[in-house]
C-alpha cells in the first residue's frame, strides 16, 4: 500500500540554524500538507501546498518557514532560522483531492532545537 | 473561535466491551468530521470520514455518528481488543485545504 514517507526521523540543530525536513507524499495525490504536534499537545495545520503553490496557511507558518516542491516527487518544508519553540514533531500529508479527502501522513519528523 | 473538545481523560475499559469516544464542536458548520488513529511519536491514520448528511458511517467494528444539531460526534468501538488502544483524534475541515484536530482522547484497552 503506498504511503508517504519523510526524512529525517529525528533531527537535532542549534537554535538559529536552518533545517529542511523532507517528504515523499504519495505518487498520485495533488494536495501536500505540513502539520505540527508539539510535545503533548494537539496536530496543528501549518500549511497546504497545491499546483506548486500555498493554497492556505496558518498563523503560525510565518516568514520563517517555506515549503517547495523541487521535483516531481518531493515535498520539503525549510525553517530558516529555529527557534527553542520550532521544537516538535512535523508530519507531512497528501491527499488525492482536496481535505475533504482522506489526509494520508507520514510517520513525522522529530526535531529538537537547542 | 472555532473549538473542538475532545475527553481530555483516558478511557479504560475491558477487553471484548464496547469503547465510545465523544467529539463536541463549536462555532463551526463542518461539512464533514474525521477520525483518525495515533499512536506514540508516529501520525495519523485515517479511520472514518462522515459527512454532514449522514448520521451514521460504520467500518468493521468501527462506528460513527454525526449530529449537526448537537454539534456531536461519537466514535464507537465494538468488541474491543488490546491493539486498539491509541489516542483517537478528532477532525474538522478549517477551510477546505486543512483539519483542525481535537486533542484527543486516550483509550486504553485491557485483557
Amino acid at each position: 500500500e503506498p504511503e508517504v514517507t519523510q526524512t529525517p526521523s529525528h533531527q537535532v540543530t542549534q537554535m538559529g540554524q536552518e533545517v529542511i525536513l523532507r517528504c515523499v507524499p504519495i505518487s498520485n495525490h495533488l494536495y501536500f500538507y505540513w502539520y505540527r504536534q508539539i510535545l503533548g499537545q494537539k496536530v496543528e495545520f501549518l500549511v497546504s501546498f497545491y499546483n506548486n503553490e500555498i493554497s492556505e496557511k496558518s498563523e503560525i507558518f510565518d516568514d520563517q518557514f517555506s515549503v517547495e516542491r523541487p521535483d516531481g516527487s518531493n515535498f520539503t518544508l525549510k525553517i530558516r532560522s529555529t527557534k527553542l519553540e520550532d521544537s516538535a514533531m512535523y508530519f507531512c500529508a497528501s491527499s488525492l483531492y482536496i481535505s475533504t479527502d482522506t489526509q494520508y501522513f507520514g510517520p513525522g519528523t522529530r526535531l529538537t532545537v537547542l | 473561535s472555532q473549538k473542538i473538545e475532545q475527553n481530555s481523560e483516558a478511557l479504560n475499559i475491558q477487553e471484548g466491551k464496547t469503547a465510545t469516544l465523544t467529539c463536541n464542536y463549536t462555532n463551526y458548520s463542518p461539512a464533514y468530521l474525521q477520525w483518525y488513529r495515533q499512536d506514540p511519536g508516529r501520525g495519523p491514520v485515517f479511520l472514518l470520514l462522515i459527512r454532514e448528511n449522514e448520521k451514521e458511517k460504520r467500518k468493521e467494528r468501527l462506528k460513527v455518528t454525526f449530529d449537526t444539531t448537537l454539534k456531536q460526534s461519537l466514535f464507537h468501538i465494538t468488541a474491543s481488543q488490546p491493539a486498539d488502544s491509541a489516542t483517537y483524534l478528532c477532525a474538522l475541515d478549517l477551510s477546505g485545504y486543512a483539519l483542525n484536530f481535537g486533542k484527543g482522547t486516550s483509550l486504553l484497552v485491557t485483557p
